[in-house]
């Protein structure tokens, strides 16, 4: 397995610009995230699914869409990028529909907005 | 809505001590609580976890406390070594209810040699 694997790894962006950054996992998860870290801080919640064609927000959804079409796949849009953006974008998978399992994280999407 | 605490922010001791890192829930409704390791520039990873019907867990030098009561539970690592030196984080949820993950802000553990 590949366990959870996200596109690209790292990416510079204009403001204004819009890009989707990709997730997918191969485990058969019900339940996948998606989270913010800023230099030096905590995981702050973005969106999370609890299946597919389930999507709902997090703490910090501004500025950001999910949709979740199948089991596998979560990408995350970001509709006008903005300074406040840049951060490190993990994609996280659970077996456990209602979260309280273990994540699974992705390596990580590193976001610079200029 | 629901806060999770963490502290300290930064811990360091010397190879061989034990670490205690603490982390304080604000609903008393919550009912797992994760304990995460993030070496530097890598994801996060589960080391640990609890569920509010067991007060202690133990997983050879990590252990879980969990005090209901004050609504607290504490990360202990015994016999410290160097590639224990990572950030900490806690989180707690409340089971098929909320569906989010509270985390708290890390805790820097700094393992001297």
């Amino acid at each position: 397995n590949a366990g959870v694997t996200q596109t690209p790894k790292f990416q510079v962006l204009k403001t204004g610009q819009s890009m989707t950054l990709q997730c997918a996992q191969d485990m058969n998860h019900e339940y996948m995230s998606w989270y913010r870290q800023d230099p030096g801080m905590g995981l702050r919640l973005i969106h999370y699914s609890v299946g597919a064609g389930i999507t709902d927000q997090g703490e910090v959804p501004n500025g950001y869409n999910v949709s979740r079409s199948t089991t596998e796949d979560f990408p995350l849009r970001l509709l006008s990028a903005a300074p406040s953006q840049t951060s490190v974008y993990f994609c996280a998978s659970s077996p456990t529909s209602g979260g309280a399992d273990e994540q699974y994280f992705g390596p990580g999407t590193r976001l610079t907005v200029t | 809505g629901e806060n999770v605490e963490q502290h300290p922010s930064t811990l360091s001791v010397q190879e061989g001590d034990s670490a205690v890192i603490k982390c304080t829930y604000s609903d008393s409704a919550s009912n797992y609580f994760p304990w995460y390791k993030q070496e530097l520039g890598k994801r996060p990873q589960l080391i640990i976890d609890i569920r509010s019907n067991v007060g202690e867990k133990k997983d050879q030098r990590i252990a879980v406390t969990l005090n209901k009561t004050a609504k607290h539970f504490s990360l202990h690592i015994t016999e410290t070594q160097p590639e224990d030196s990572a950030v900490y984080f806690c989180a707690d949820i409340i089971m098929d209810s909320n569906y989010q993950l509270i985390w708290g802000a890390g805790t820097k553990l700094i393992i001297k040699p």
